[in-house]
């Protein structure tokens, strides 16, 4: 079946430090891969999205390439804040379907100053 | 716009007893679902829904019902709650099972002892 696999965490970086979140995944079609943020207290909200092979999503500062020949989509910021500090999510789905997203883990992001 | 709502922020149940979960939208969205989230396993759907009338189960279904009777609500019902429910439950919709994005509420914490 299908899934993802996100780098462990907890993941502790100063402030202008280089962030990279390692994301893999398991598909037997062709779906569209996000990354979804969660801050504390707070419901996720979508990151940015690729919908298909070589798309690069971005937002924010943060950039992900759907690779499908190492089948990954590592989530990359070249210089990370203290607001940056949140649970990231790796996800996957199939737009001819139901719209189930299937999750990674999440890694935590603490971002110091 | 309020978006996606939850209500209750917190819950404690003892063993046994039966609560709802609920969810509203205004956005008019057609897809609504509802996940849990735990630690170290990300977030896995629980039930669906494509429009009002219509559900399904999703990935861990088990202790847990759902109705949809109008577009802008979606509770979610323990029967019995067992102490594997604990869990932070997320409501979230989006305005065609294939859209992209779906927008999540603020999530219930639900304790059972």
């Amino acid at each position: 079946g299908d899934s993802v696999t996100q780098m462990e965490g907890p993941v502790t970086l100063s402030e202008e430090a280089f962030l990279t979140i390692n994301c893999t995944y398991t598909a037997t079609g062709y779906p569209s891969l996000f990354w979804y943020v969660q801050y504390p207290g707070e419901g996720l909200q979508l990151l940015l999205k690729a919908t298909k092979a070589d798309d690069k999503g971005s937002n924010k500062g943060f950039e992900a390439t759907y690779r499908k020949e190492t089948t990954s989509f590592h989530l990359e910021k070249g210089s990370v804040q203290v607001s940056d500090s949140a649970v990231y999510f790796c996800a996957l789905s199939y737009s001819s379907n139901t719209g189930k997203l299937i999750f990674g883990q999440g890694t935590t992001l603490q971002v110091k100053p | 716009n309020a978006g996606v709502t939850q209500t209750p922020k917190f819950q404690v149940l003892k063993t046994g007893q039966s609560m709802t979960l609920q969810c509203a939208q205004d956005m008019n969205h057609e897809y609504m679902s509802w996940y849990r989230q735990d630690p170290g396993m990300g977030l896995r759907l629980i039930h669906y829904s494509v429009g009002a009338g219509i559900t399904d189960q999703g990935e861990v279904p088990n202790g847990y019902n759902v109705s949809r009777s109008t577009t802008e609500d979606f509770p979610l019902r323990l029967l019995s709650a067992a102490p594997s429910q604990t869990s932070v439950y997320f409501c979230a919709s989006s305005s065609t099972a294939g859209s992209y994005e779906q927008y999540f509420g603020p999530g219930t914490r639900l304790t059972v002892t």
